[in-house]
């Protein structure tokens, strides 16, 4: 059973154009998140979901739009594409941010703008 | 500040000889570390918790608050072991992981 997943798992766009990445995890967590892992494999947050509630917003241009539909889903919405934003982008998972509760990740999207 | 470094970018090791990843964070509280690692083009996964106390794999880490170290040790390297590792930090109450750059293991046959 897939614990997150993501979907697409590579997506090839132009600049200027608009797209989303899905994630869905199956572990019964309240709180998601967002990483964006550039090409020097540097990994930063860039979101996070708690019961649908935003608690986290990095320093993030508001390009990016995170939406949370339920507490399994957390989708991100990419306005107006620009060829810094090619990266990976990994969902994560996890029960709260209490001490001790380990973040699951889904595989990753490979976002490459031209 | 928060911070996680980790020094090294690629260390390259042969099987069999110890390895250690190093780890230094800087955070104004109690901290809670972790290492995630990252085999070729797969998701990231937890390898170790500090407040575990755990060995997986042959890893272990302590947490050394004095020097506000993590560092990631095994005694005997295998070539399984090469991969992407990562030191993380939790910040805060939100689960927010503040990562550090990541250092590439390579251990050669």
């Amino acid at each position: 059973d897939t614990a997150v997943s993501q979907t697409p798992k590579y997506l090839v766009t132009q600049m200027g154009n608009d797209k989303s990445i899905k994630c869905e995890q199956n572990l019964g967590h309240d709180t998601m998140y967002w990483y964006k892992q550039d090409s020097k494999k540097f990994l930063k947050i860039m979101f996070s979901y708690n019961n649908k509630e935003l608690i986290i917003n990095e320093t993030v241009p508001n390009r990016f739009s995170p939406k949370s539909p339920d507490k399994a889903h957390l989708n991100l919405h990419i306005n107006s594409l620009e060829l810094g934003d090619s990266a990976v982008y990994f969902c994560a998972s996890s029960q709260g941010g209490r001490r001790g509760r380990e973040q699951y990740f889904g595989p990753g999207t490979r976002l490459t703008v031209t | 500040a928060q911070r996680v470094t980790q020094p090294e970018k690629l260390l390259s090791v042969f099987k069999g000889a110890p390895v250690e990843l190093k780890c230094n964070y800087s955070y104004s509280g109690s901290p809670e570390l972790f290492w995630y690692v990252q085999y070729s083009r797969q998701r990231l996964q937890l390898l170790l918790r500090h407040i575990s106390r755990e060995s997986i794999k042959g890893f272990t880490a302590d947490l050394n608050k004095g020097e506000t170290s993590f560092h990631l040790k095994k005694p005997f390297a295998q070539e399984e072991d090469s991969a992407m590792y990562y030191c993380a930090l939790k910040s805060g109450n939100t689960g927010k992981l503040i990562f550090g750059q990541g250092t590439t293991l390579q251990v050669k046959p």
